[in-house]
Protein backbone atom coordinates (compact mmCIF):
# COMPACT_ATOMS: atom_id res chain seq x y z
CA UNK A 1 0.00 0.00 0.00
CA UNK A 2 1.42 3.49 -0.80
CA UNK A 3 2.72 5.65 2.23
CA UNK A 4 3.96 8.74 3.01
CA UNK A 5 7.43 9.07 4.18
CA UNK A 6 8.84 11.24 6.32
CA UNK A 7 12.50 11.70 7.56
CA UNK A 8 14.20 12.32 10.27
CA UNK A 9 11.63 10.39 12.53
CA UNK A 10 13.87 12.31 15.59
CA UNK A 11 15.17 15.33 15.27
CA UNK A 12 16.87 17.59 18.34
CA UNK A 13 18.41 20.63 17.49
CA UNK A 14 19.82 23.88 19.55
CA UNK A 15 17.80 26.31 19.52
CA UNK A 16 18.52 29.01 16.91
CA UNK A 17 19.30 26.66 14.29
CA UNK A 18 17.31 26.05 11.07
CA UNK A 19 16.00 22.52 10.40
CA UNK A 20 14.70 20.90 7.30
CA UNK A 21 11.73 18.40 7.75
CA UNK A 22 11.67 16.13 4.34
CA UNK A 23 8.66 14.47 2.92
CA UNK A 24 8.00 12.00 0.26
CA UNK A 25 3.89 12.23 -0.55
CA UNK A 26 2.02 9.55 -2.51
CA UNK A 27 3.43 10.15 -5.70
CA UNK A 28 0.26 10.37 -7.85
CA UNK A 29 -1.22 13.02 -5.06
CA UNK A 30 -1.78 16.25 -5.65
CA UNK A 31 -2.09 18.32 -2.70
CA UNK A 32 0.59 18.24 0.19
CA UNK A 33 0.29 19.50 3.39
CA UNK A 34 2.19 19.97 7.11
CA UNK A 35 0.44 19.84 10.45
CA UNK A 36 2.13 20.23 13.68
CA UNK A 37 1.20 18.76 17.50
CA UNK A 38 2.53 20.05 20.38
CA UNK A 39 2.85 17.47 23.14
CA UNK A 40 -0.26 16.22 24.60
CA UNK A 41 -2.13 19.05 22.36
CA UNK A 42 -3.97 19.02 19.72
CA UNK A 43 -3.10 18.51 15.62
CA UNK A 44 -2.85 21.97 14.24
CA UNK A 45 -2.79 22.57 10.37
CA UNK A 46 -0.08 24.43 9.23
CA UNK A 47 0.12 24.82 5.34
CA UNK A 48 -1.55 23.21 2.34
CA UNK A 49 0.91 23.03 -1.22
CA UNK A 50 -1.13 22.54 -4.55
CA UNK A 51 0.79 22.68 -8.06
CA UNK A 52 3.45 24.00 -6.58
CA UNK A 53 2.78 27.10 -4.46
CA UNK A 54 1.05 27.14 -0.88
CA UNK A 55 -2.94 27.20 -1.11
CA UNK A 56 -3.11 28.36 2.11
CA UNK A 57 -1.43 28.74 5.65
CA UNK A 58 -2.73 28.76 9.04
CA UNK A 59 -1.28 32.24 11.38
CA UNK A 60 1.04 29.88 12.98
CA UNK A 61 3.02 29.27 9.49
CA UNK A 62 4.75 32.66 10.23
CA UNK A 63 7.99 33.68 7.92
CA UNK A 64 10.15 31.49 10.18
CA UNK A 65 8.29 28.98 8.23
CA UNK A 66 9.04 27.59 4.60
CA UNK A 67 7.98 25.05 1.83
CA UNK A 68 9.26 23.25 -1.12
CA UNK A 69 8.80 20.92 -3.65
CA UNK A 70 12.41 20.80 -4.78
CA UNK A 71 12.50 18.00 -7.11
CA UNK A 72 8.79 16.78 -8.06
CA UNK A 73 8.82 13.57 -5.63
CA UNK A 74 10.50 15.62 -1.51
CA UNK A 75 8.08 18.07 0.03
CA UNK A 76 10.10 19.90 2.57
CA UNK A 77 9.14 22.20 5.71
CA UNK A 78 12.04 24.46 6.83
CA UNK A 79 11.93 26.20 9.89
CA UNK A 80 14.86 28.76 10.22
CA UNK A 81 15.83 30.15 13.71
CA UNK A 82 14.29 27.47 16.16
CA UNK A 83 12.70 27.97 19.14
CA UNK A 84 11.75 26.11 22.23
CA UNK A 85 7.83 26.11 21.02
CA UNK A 86 8.60 24.77 17.88
CA UNK A 87 9.31 21.42 19.44
CA UNK A 88 6.25 19.07 18.37
CA UNK A 89 5.59 15.98 16.42
CA UNK A 90 5.38 17.20 12.39
CA UNK A 91 2.77 15.79 10.18
CA UNK A 92 3.11 15.37 6.44
CA UNK A 93 0.00 14.72 4.51
CA UNK A 94 -0.82 14.07 0.75
CA UNK A 95 -4.46 13.74 -0.54
CA UNK A 96 -5.75 12.91 -4.38
CA UNK A 97 -8.82 15.10 -4.93
CA UNK A 98 -10.79 11.53 -6.55
CA UNK A 99 -10.05 9.51 -3.21
CA UNK A 100 -13.22 11.08 -1.03
CA UNK A 101 -11.23 10.66 2.06
CA UNK A 102 -7.57 9.78 0.48
CA UNK A 103 -5.44 11.57 3.32
CA UNK A 104 -2.44 9.50 4.20
CA UNK A 105 -0.20 10.36 6.78
CA UNK A 106 3.38 10.09 7.52
CA UNK A 107 4.18 8.60 10.32
CA UNK A 108 5.98 12.34 11.71
CA UNK A 109 8.90 13.90 12.56
CA UNK A 110 9.15 14.77 16.27
CA UNK A 111 11.19 17.73 16.83
CA UNK A 112 13.11 18.48 19.84
CA UNK A 113 14.39 21.92 20.24
CA UNK A 114 16.93 22.72 23.01
CA UNK B 1 -15.90 28.48 18.84
CA UNK B 2 -14.75 25.19 18.54
CA UNK B 3 -15.40 23.75 15.76
CA UNK B 4 -14.55 20.35 16.66
CA UNK B 5 -15.48 19.44 19.95
CA UNK B 6 -14.42 15.78 21.66
CA UNK B 7 -15.92 16.18 25.14
CA UNK B 8 -14.57 12.90 26.53
CA UNK B 9 -10.96 13.70 27.73
CA UNK B 10 -10.71 9.84 28.80
CA UNK B 11 -12.38 6.59 28.17
CA UNK B 12 -11.90 3.19 29.66
CA UNK B 13 -13.85 0.38 28.45
CA UNK B 14 -13.49 -4.15 28.93
CA UNK B 15 -12.19 -5.77 26.54
CA UNK B 16 -14.51 -7.42 24.22
CA UNK B 17 -17.01 -4.80 24.85
CA UNK B 18 -18.51 -1.66 22.33
CA UNK B 19 -17.38 2.07 22.72
CA UNK B 20 -18.69 5.06 21.87
CA UNK B 21 -16.46 8.14 21.00
CA UNK B 22 -17.85 11.25 20.86
CA UNK B 23 -17.59 14.16 18.63
CA UNK B 24 -19.53 17.07 17.47
CA UNK B 25 -19.00 19.45 14.68
CA UNK B 26 -20.19 23.37 13.86
CA UNK B 27 -20.14 24.46 10.40
CA UNK B 28 -21.93 26.51 7.95
CA UNK B 29 -20.57 24.59 5.16
CA UNK B 30 -23.57 22.24 3.43
CA UNK B 31 -20.26 19.94 2.00
CA UNK B 32 -17.70 19.17 4.49
CA UNK B 33 -16.12 15.19 5.65
CA UNK B 34 -15.67 14.17 8.67
CA UNK B 35 -12.65 11.66 10.08
CA UNK B 36 -11.53 9.70 12.31
CA UNK B 37 -8.29 8.59 13.15
CA UNK B 38 -6.26 6.55 15.53
CA UNK B 39 -3.05 7.92 17.23
CA UNK B 40 -0.82 4.83 19.39
CA UNK B 41 1.57 5.83 21.43
CA UNK B 42 4.17 4.97 18.85
CA UNK B 43 3.00 8.63 17.21
CA UNK B 44 1.69 7.90 13.91
CA UNK B 45 -1.97 9.12 12.40
CA UNK B 46 -3.97 5.93 11.26
CA UNK B 47 -7.07 6.96 9.49
CA UNK B 48 -10.00 4.71 10.41
CA UNK B 49 -13.30 6.03 9.05
CA UNK B 50 -14.91 9.03 6.75
CA UNK B 51 -18.25 10.24 6.46
CA UNK B 52 -18.87 12.72 4.15
CA UNK B 53 -22.35 14.97 4.80
CA UNK B 54 -24.10 14.24 1.85
CA UNK B 55 -23.90 10.31 2.95
CA UNK B 56 -27.32 8.99 4.10
CA UNK B 57 -26.04 5.70 5.41
CA UNK B 58 -23.86 5.80 8.80
CA UNK B 59 -20.52 4.95 7.49
CA UNK B 60 -19.08 1.66 8.72
CA UNK B 61 -15.05 -0.35 8.07
CA UNK B 62 -14.75 -3.37 10.20
CA UNK B 63 -15.46 -3.06 13.90
CA UNK B 64 -15.82 0.95 12.97
CA UNK B 65 -19.08 2.57 13.03
CA UNK B 66 -19.79 6.28 12.50
CA UNK B 67 -23.07 7.46 14.34
CA UNK B 68 -23.56 10.58 12.52
CA UNK B 69 -26.82 12.48 13.34
CA UNK B 70 -26.61 15.58 10.69
CA UNK B 71 -29.33 17.75 12.71
CA UNK B 72 -27.37 17.68 15.79
CA UNK B 73 -24.10 17.69 14.04
CA UNK B 74 -22.46 14.88 15.82
CA UNK B 75 -19.99 12.22 14.74
CA UNK B 76 -19.86 9.59 16.92
CA UNK B 77 -17.30 6.56 16.79
CA UNK B 78 -18.76 3.31 17.49
CA UNK B 79 -16.20 0.74 18.63
CA UNK B 80 -17.75 -2.86 18.52
CA UNK B 81 -16.39 -5.69 20.05
CA UNK B 82 -12.91 -3.38 21.87
CA UNK B 83 -9.40 -5.39 21.64
CA UNK B 84 -6.39 -4.15 23.87
CA UNK B 85 -4.90 -2.75 20.45
CA UNK B 86 -7.39 -0.28 20.44
CA UNK B 87 -5.64 1.58 23.40
CA UNK B 88 -5.08 4.95 21.48
CA UNK B 89 -5.89 8.28 21.43
CA UNK B 90 -8.82 8.97 18.93
CA UNK B 91 -9.03 12.21 16.82
CA UNK B 92 -12.55 13.47 15.14
CA UNK B 93 -11.33 15.69 12.19
CA UNK B 94 -13.27 17.88 9.55
CA UNK B 95 -12.71 19.04 6.45
CA UNK B 96 -15.00 21.74 5.32
CA UNK B 97 -16.10 22.34 1.87
CA UNK B 98 -16.39 19.66 -0.60
CA UNK B 99 -13.06 17.25 -1.69
CA UNK B 100 -13.12 18.96 -5.05
CA UNK B 101 -11.77 22.48 -3.85
CA UNK B 102 -8.32 23.20 -2.86
CA UNK B 103 -8.97 24.53 0.53
CA UNK B 104 -8.61 20.97 1.76
CA UNK B 105 -7.51 21.15 5.17
CA UNK B 106 -8.26 19.24 8.41
CA UNK B 107 -9.47 20.79 11.36
CA UNK B 108 -9.48 18.44 14.69
CA UNK B 109 -10.51 17.78 18.19
CA UNK B 110 -8.76 17.54 21.26
CA UNK B 111 -8.43 13.75 20.96
CA UNK B 112 -10.22 11.12 23.02
CA UNK B 113 -7.81 9.05 25.27
CA UNK B 114 -9.28 5.43 25.09
CA UNK B 115 -7.68 2.40 27.27
CA UNK B 116 -9.19 -0.65 27.20
CA UNK B 117 -8.66 -3.43 29.67
CA UNK B 118 -8.04 -6.87 29.77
Amino acid sequence: EPEVTQTPSHQVTQMGQEVILRCVPISNHLYFYWYRQILGQKVEFLVSFYNNEISEKSEIFDDQFSVERPDGSNFTLKIRSTKLEDSAMYFCASSDPLELYGYTFGSGTRLTVV
Amino acid sequence: AQKITQTQPGMFVQEKEAVTLDCTYDTSDQSYGLFWYKQPSSGEMIFLIYQGSYDEQNATEGRYSLNFQKARKSANLVISASQLGDSAMYFCAMREGSNAGNNRKLIWGLGTSLAVNP
